[in-house]
């Protein structure tokens, strides 16, 4: 019954330093999506990945790198991080990429950069 | 550009007492709709879409939401809140085909308080 799984929970950096969160969804989906949750801004979409092997930006990209490793799993990298990336991360997944799909969301990963 | 606005940041409502949720979206067509619910600490859980149709939807946990086209608006409604209920809520508008590329755009969100 596990779903969306991310690790880590929780993390501090230091800036400049880097770091993966990485994402795990074993409902056989094709989609996935991570989003940063910002207070008062919402849920803003960083990357997605339609299908296994392709990857695409979305709306919050630069400072980011994502691999789509397989079918199940798709990684965040933060190369050098800054204070500005600051946030609450959630991946998600979908069945397919049409909005009809309903987007399953892990449980978050809470990132502080210092 | 898409954009979707949820008016109240913060709401305070009594148990029992009936509770509205507003939500305004900005899009040329009528997109997909979707309110989720986030529990303190967990991820986004979906209650109800719209997506064609009949204009009032019903969802989980006893909530519904109206499509007023005129209004472009998509408000979620409970008739009776339970304390269980106090989390944050997000309205979210997806583009209709052809543009099927499973992407969200949220709103800011409004956190719902209720007293006892």
């Amino acid at each position: 019954n596990a779903g969306v799984t991310q690790t880590p929970k929780f993390q501090v950096l230091k800036t400049g330093q880097s770091m993966t969160l990485q994402c795990a969804q074993d409902m056989n989906h094709n989609s996935m999506y991570w989003y940063r949750q910002d207070p008062g801004m919402g849920l803003r979409l960083i990357y997605y990945s339609a299908s296994e092997g392709t990857t695409d930006k979305g709306e919050v990209p630069n400072g980011y790198n994502v691999s789509r490793l397989n079918k199940r799993e798709f990684s965040l990298r933060l190369e050098s991080a800054a204070p500005s990336q600051t946030s609450v991360y959630f991946c998600a997944s979908s069945l397919g990429t049409g909005n009809r799909n309903t987007i399953y969301f892990g449980e978050g990963s809470w990132l502080t950069v210092v | 550009a898409q954009s979707v606005t949820q008016p109240d940041i913060h709401i305070t409502v009594s148990e029992g007492a009936s509770l509205e949720l507003r939500c305004n979206y900005s899009y040329g067509a009528t997109p997909y709709l979707f309110w989720y619910v986030q529990s303190p600490g967990q991820g986004l859980q979906l209650l109800l879409k719209y997506f064609s149709g009949d204009t009032l939807v019903q969802g989980i946990k006893g909530f519904e939401a109206e499509f007023k086209r005129s209004q472009s608006s998509f408000n979620l409604r409970k008739p009776s809140v339970h304390w269980s209920d106090a989390a944050e809520y997000f309205c979210a508008v997806g583009r209709p085909p052809p543009s099927n590329t499973g992407k969200l755009i949220f709103g800011q969100g409004t956190t719902l308080q209720v007293k006892p």
